[in-house]
């Protein structure tokens, strides 16, 4: 079982606020990490798919790094809004054969 | 139909009763899988599937069966149902089993086992 984390657990902050949080997987044997958005009363959708160290993702205002060597990704949200409100995935997938393995999540709740 | 559609979209079991959780998907998708989710533990894979006439487990899959008769249908059976297999159960889809492709979630289904 591979070991994928996310911090923090949960987080709330005010309308118009940045923010940013942290997943952390296995430095060896990298293939790809995902982010995914999933609302309440919904099903998870996938933000980012990311394959590269260094690589960056943008989304309107959703922003994501990767650096595969420390075996961390940041998810960055500038000037959050109450719809922002969610649950964020990531996932991490390795080279040896293993299926996608999800952190625990970060669950974002935005106040206007 | 588009994308993935799961049912039922919620079912209450008596234990020991036998479940079948439906999923198709209309994407000619090659890889399926399924997940439940509980509380501060996330997704966690329970069967998966490659390709059609394939299945593969998880993570957690004692106690549930799959299989997959076809590209479209992935059927999870819980033979005896347990308590502890009350969850939220999600099927998902990806273009293949390649971790870089995105996974397509269904909608889910809501099962308390009493």
């Amino acid at each position: 079982i591979l070991n994928v984390e996310q911090s923090p657990q949960s987080l709330h902050v005010q309308e118009g606020d940045s923010t940013n949080f942290t997943c952390s997987f296995p430095s060896s044997n990298f293939y790809a990490l995902h982010w995914y958005r999933w609302e309440t009363a919904k099903s998870p959708e996938a933000l980012f798919v990311m394959t590269l160290n260094g690589d960056e993702k943008k989304k309107g205002r959703i922003s994501a790094t990767l650096n595969t060597k420390e075996g961390y990704s940041y998810l960055y949200i500038k000037g959050s809004q109450p719809e922002d409100s969610a649950t964020y995935l990531c996932a991490f997938s390795d080279n040896a054969g293993n299926m996608l393995t999800f952190g625990g999540g970060t669950r974002l709740m935005v106040k206007p | 139909i588009a994308g993935i559609t799961q049912a039922p979209t919620s079912q209450i079991l008596a234990a020991g009763r036998r479940m079948t959780l439906r999923c198709t998907q209309d994407m000619r998708h090659n890889a399926m899988y399924w997940y439940r989710q509980d509380l501060g533990l996330g997704l966690r894979l329970i069967h998966y599937s490659n390709t059609a006439g394939t299945t593969g487990k998880g993570e957690v899959p004692d106690g549930y069966s799959v299989s997959r008769a076809n590209t479209d249908d992935f059927p999870l059976t819980l033979a005896s149902a347990v308590p502890s297999q009350t969850s939220v159960y999600f099927c998902a889809s990806s273009a293949n089993s390649l971790g870089g492709n995105e996974q397509f979630f269904g909608p889910g289904t809501r099962l308390t086992v009493l």
